[in-house]
Parts: C-alpha cells; structure tokens; sequence
C-alpha cells in the first residue's frame, strides 16, 4: 500500500501540552498535507508541505518533512481543549497523473 | 466550508435500491471528488471529475458511478445499494490540479438497511 500511515492512532494530552503526530509513507511524494476532522464534520486543511521543503510553520502549527526517512511530523503547540479532532495526513504522488492518499489519522482528545 | 454543499445529510435506505447523492460547489473549481470514510480506513477515494463530462475512477469505485453535466455539481449514484456501502460520504474540491488543497463538504451519513 502507498497509503500515509499516522502514529499513534489516538492521544490524549493536557491542555497546554504540545501534541506530536507522525506519518510514514512508501513512495516518492509531491507533497503531503496535514487536514483536521472535527467531529462529524469535513476535513479542513491545515497546511501543505512540498517535497523539496523540510519545514513549515502556520500559527501554533508546525510540520516537518523528511524525505529520506518518508516521513512527516505534525506538531501542535501549547494545545487547547478546541484542538480535540482528528488529524489526517495526505500524501500526494504523481504516477502518470496526481493522486491522493489520506491516512487513517489520529484521534487527538485534549483535556482542560 | 468554502462553497460546498451535500444532500442529503442523512439517509437511510434498503439493500437493492438506488441511492444519488449530490454535491453542489459554488467556487466554480475544476476538480471534485467523491470519498467514503470508515473507520480505520481513512478517507478512500470513489471517483472524481476533472472537468464537465470528464470523471474518472478512483480506489473503490465498484458498485458507484458518477455524473457531472455542470461545473457546479457532482452526483455520486449507488446504483443497488448494499450494507457494505453503509458510509459517510464526502465531496471535496480543489481548483487546480490534483495535487492541490482540497476542500471538503459537510459529509453525508448513509444507512443501508
């Protein structure tokens, strides 16, 4: 499978905490995305990470890439309870046309 | 959710009927999509369309075809809907090509009985 796989599965940290997922992939990627899930709604996406780039930040976000060990790093700083969701990676490859695929994610629950 | 829209939110139908869900955008974005969310699988794609009339399959596209007559709308059609297909179901866009953002719609819940 090419499939973007997260680690861990779940995580429950204090509020105030920073909050690390993680995701491995198989093969040669474009670029890979981290979105939010927030229960019973759409995914919503957080920030986009290109395959020559090996850091990005966007607010308390911050994503890591490296592509020698295939694979990415979502950081979360300073955690709030508003921050419980899912988090999903996405990875993006090109193999005769672009394709998408996202991970089973990670249920990160943030306690006050 | 950036102009997007799905109906219904909520159905539950019987195993061999056909079921037609519909994905309505107003950002006038050349890509959709169709996925399907089940626990420990992620988000799995069904199909997409890149361009009026123009669709293609994604990884589980057996048992669901597609249509696009507008930019603006995608419907997704169970043509006999099996408990298997029991899912939430969403639509997404992306304006460019297809290793761009995507955006999503609110999802819709679908019971096969």
């Amino acid at each position: 499978s090419q499939q973007g796989e997260e680690d861990p599965q779940a995580l429950s940290i204090q509020e105030g905490e920073n909050a690390t997922m993680n995701c491995s992939y198989k093969t040669s990627i474009n670029n890979l995305q981290w979105y939010r899930q927030n229960s019973g709604r759409g995914l919503v996406h957080l920030i986009l990470i290109r395959s020559n780039e090996r850091e990005k930040h966007s607010g308390r976000l911050r994503v890591t890439l490296d592509t020698s060990k295939k694979s990415s790093s979502l950081l979360i700083t300073a955690s709030r309870a508003a921050d419980t969701a899912s988090y999903f990676c996405a990875t993006v490859f090109n193999t005769g046309g672009f394709k998408t695929i996202f991970g089973a994610g990670t249920r990160l629950f943030v306690k006050a | 959710d950036a102009g997007i829209t799905q109906s219904p939110r909520h159905k539950v139908t019987e195993t061999g009927t056909p079921v037609t869900l519909r994905c309505h955008q107003t950002e006038n974005h050349r890509y959709m999509y169709w996925y399907r969310q089940d626990p420990g699988h992620g988000l799995r794609l069904i199909h997409y369309s890149y361009g009026v009339k123009d669709t293609d399959k994604g990884e589980v596209s057996d048992g669901y075809s597609v249509s696009r007559s507008k930019t603006e709308d995608f419907l997704l059609t169970l043509e006999s809907a099996t408990s298997s297909q029991t899912s939430v179901y969403f639509c997404a866009i992306s304006s460019g090509r297809r290793q761009e953002t995507q955006y999503f719609g609110p999802g819709t819940r679908l019971l096969v009985l």
